[in-house]
């Protein structure tokens, strides 16, 4: 069975640095997609970032590119998504997804970034 | 990048009549070397993620019940539901994966009249 387990909600406060975690499992981490979608309160979906861990190409939506760091551990088949200086504004919940077309969506990570 | 649009932003149907969204991307998502639509269609329930309905604009995805169908070509897309029924309620987006960033619309809010 394809599972991706997130890391548990953060409070955070403007400024701090945060890593959020997806680990996977059932398939063969090395041969699909994995990226990151975020849905800000009340609002819609939202590409960040996607890694292709068998070669570790990455791609990001010109919206975030530079504000997130994308990244992916083989050997224990798990994504990351980390931020050096959270905004108030990154307040969100975080989806880790498999795939251009998500057949398999984490459970969500929820991120409060607040003084 | 290609911008997806959505038709209605919201839509109360009654129960058993039919529902329609539609889906209009920027650009042509039919790719000339197989002849596929890269579009897809996700349902989000309140406090769940989305869930996989449609692929390839017609593909259903496993355990998707028949009444869901996705149909359209090139840059204009419908989602039906035959026969709504009361779990059907929930947002439904449309996305395309042609290529990155695979963009969604923006949702479609299905409610029962």
């Amino acid at each position: 069975e394809v599972q991706l387990v997130q890391s548990g909600a953060e409070v955070k406060k403007p400024g701090e640095s945060l890593r959020i975690s997806c680990k996977t499992s059932g398939y063969t981490f090395t041969n699909y997609w994995i990226g990151w979608v975020r849905q800000m309160p009340g609002k819609g979906l939202e590409w960040l970032a996607i890694i292709y861990p068998g070669d570790s190409n990455i791609r990001y939506s010109p919206s975030f590119q530079g504000q997130v760091t994308i990244s992916a551990d083989k050997s224990i088949s798990t994504a990351y998504l980390q931020w050096n200086s959270l905004k108030a504004s990154d307040t969100a919940m975080y989806y880790c997804v498999r795939g251009y077309y998500i057949d398999y969506w984490g459970q969500g990570t929820l991120v409060t970034v607040s003084s | 990048d290609i911008v997806m649009t959505q038709s209605p932003d919201s839509l109360a149907v009654s129960l058993g009549e039919r529902a329609t969204i539609n889906c209009k991307s920027s650009q042509s998502v039919l790719s000339s070397s197989n002849n596929k639509n890269y579009l897809a269609w996700y349902q989000q329930k309140p406090g769940q993620p989305p869930k996989l309905l449609i692929y390839w604009a017609s593909t259903r995805q496993s355990g998707v019940p028949d009444r869901f169908s996705g149909s359209g070509s090139g840059t204009d897309f419908t989602l039906t539901i035959s026969s709504l029924q009361a779990e059907d309620v929930a947002v439904y987006y449309c996305q395309q994966h042609y290529n990155f960033p695979p963009n969604f619309g923006q949702g479609t809010k299905l409610e029962i009249k």
